[in-house]
């Protein structure tokens, strides 16, 4: 089955360092999500995308739906030690979200 | 509100012993999906909902079965557990269209 393709798979950064992470597919997707799953608990969506080239914010987090469709990234700023955790990104078609692998992110007070 | 409810949250199997896990939602969403959550390889959809009444299958459905008799539940079953099915299984609903899912806490699962 498809599955989307994150990068960097983990990452440690300094408290106060900015961080940047993106998510690409073969395919094409109408949607974008960005979760962010903390330990021993399920996702919790951040950020949705609805067309291409669409910038959004929530808070210190920006998340970028790709020109082509098949891609996103997602940017944090200023990172704080609650900012670890997994953050996945999801695309739809039609029914369907399919997520990708997960980048892991420790932020080192 | 609850949210989505999954339970057991822990649950250790013996291979060939069957079980369900059950996932109920109060918000009155129409789709609800379950994914599996293994290390490095992300979340994986097994089954998914787009009504009651209205299944279909995800990317990794072998072993599972589920129904959807109601709008609030959508449980998942194992027919004959395989240590391969050893994993931490979410249930999600969405109200439809391009909103997302809310996730529930998870069920993690062990066969041995």
């Amino acid at each position: 089955g498809q599955q989307l393709n994150q990068s960097p798979q983990s990452m440690f950064i300094q408290e106060g360092e900015d961080v940047s992470m993106n998510c690409t597919s073969s395919s094409i997707f109408n949607t974008w999500l960005w979760y962010k799953q903390d330990p021993g608990e399920g996702p919790v969506l951040l950020i949705a995308l609805y067309k291409a080239g669409e910038l959004t914010s929530n808070g210190r987090l920006t998340a970028q739906f790709g020109i082509t469709r098949k891609d996103s990234f997602l940017n944090i700023s200023a990172s704080i030690p609650s900012d670890v955790g997994i953050y996945f990104c999801a695309g739809q078609r039609t029914y369907k979200y399919i997520f990708g692998t997960g980048t892991r992110l420790k932020v080192l007070a | 509100n609850a949210g989505v409810t999954q339970t057991p949250k822990f649950q250790v199997l013996k291979t060939g012993q069957s079980m369900t896990l059950q996932c109920a939602q109060d918000m009155n969403h129409e789709y609800m999906s379950w994914y599996r959550q293994d290390p490095g390889m992300g979340l994986r959809l097994i089954h998914y909902s787009v009504g009651a009444g209205i299944t279909d299958q995800g990317e990794v459905p072998n072993g599972y079965n589920v129904s959807r008799s109601t709008t609030e539940d959508f449980p998942l079953r194992l027919l004959s557990a395989a240590p391969s099915q050893t994993s931490v299984y979410f249930c999600a609903s969405s109200p439809g269209g391009n909103y997302g899912y809310t996730f529930g806490s998870g069920t993690r699962l062990t066969v041995v």
